[in-house]
């Protein structure tokens, strides 16, 4: 079990840019989670996929966010146009489904807009 | 609205103490309750779930208790250690498939 693992671990750019995240679920797992988490607080929820279908999105997700999975393995979070309220930790996690709801999650990647 | 309530002040206990976290939900009826545990810089690590028709779960020193009607969950660490020290986050299953986590505990077992 190679556990979630999520790249890059830490991202620094300017406000306006755009940046990509790259999540690689456990392999065998079909759900796949973004969460944004910023200091003091818990993760909160962005978008969910099952297998390669996106089947939920928060209304935190704006359009400047969007996500894909595209065979269903590994996910990317592109944020374009960023601002300073974009900063924050952002997790990714994955589940094999229903027979367990528990969630298996990544370090996160760590967003700093100058 | 729905929230999910924490204590939000870190706990500070002796080692070897009994570590009691409080959840408290409102406006939810959860079928089951998970809690995590998260290190600084790192993701959370699933602990325990409980169901809504189980009072109590156990796992090594740890035990979650659900009350639904109360709406709260208790979360106790048993002859606690240092290595026990870090943020533990409750997470009432809410509608969908995501997670909706309160704000987390910081909890400090000093030695």
């Amino acid at each position: 079990d190679t556990g979630v693992s999520q790249d890059p671990r830490h991202k620094i750019t300017k406000r306006g840019q755009n940046v990509t995240f790259r999540c690689d679920p456990i392999s065998e797992h079909n759900r796949l989670y973004w969460y944004r988490q910023t200091l003091g607080q818990g993760p909160e929820f962005l978008t969910y996929f099952q297998n390669e279908a996106q089947l939920e999105k928060s209304r935190l997700l704006s359009d400047r966010f969007s996500a894909e999975r595209p065979k269903g393995s590994f996910s990317t979070l592109e944020i374009q146009r960023t601002e300073q309220g974009d900063s924050a930790m952002y997790l990714c996690a994955s589940s094999p489904g229903d027979s367990s709801p528990a969630q298996h999650f990544g370090d996160g990647t760590r967003l700093s807009i100058l | 609205s729905q929230k999910i309530e924490q204590n939000s002040e870190a706990l500070n206990i002796q080692e070897g103490k009994t570590a009691t976290l409080t959840c408290n939900y409102t406006n939810y009826s959860p079928a089951y309750l998970q809690w995590y545990r998260q290190d600084p810089g790192r993701g959370p690590v699933f602990l325990l779930l409980i169901r809504e028709n189980e009072k109590e779960k156990r796992k090594e020193r740890l035990k979650v208790t659900f009350d639904t009607t109360l709406k709260q969950s208790l979360f106790h660490i048993t002859a606690s250690q240092p290595a026990d020290s870090a943020t533990y986050l409750c997470a009432p299953h809410n509608a969908g498939n995501m997670l909706t986590f309160g704000g987390g505990t910081r909890l400090m077992v000093k030695p």
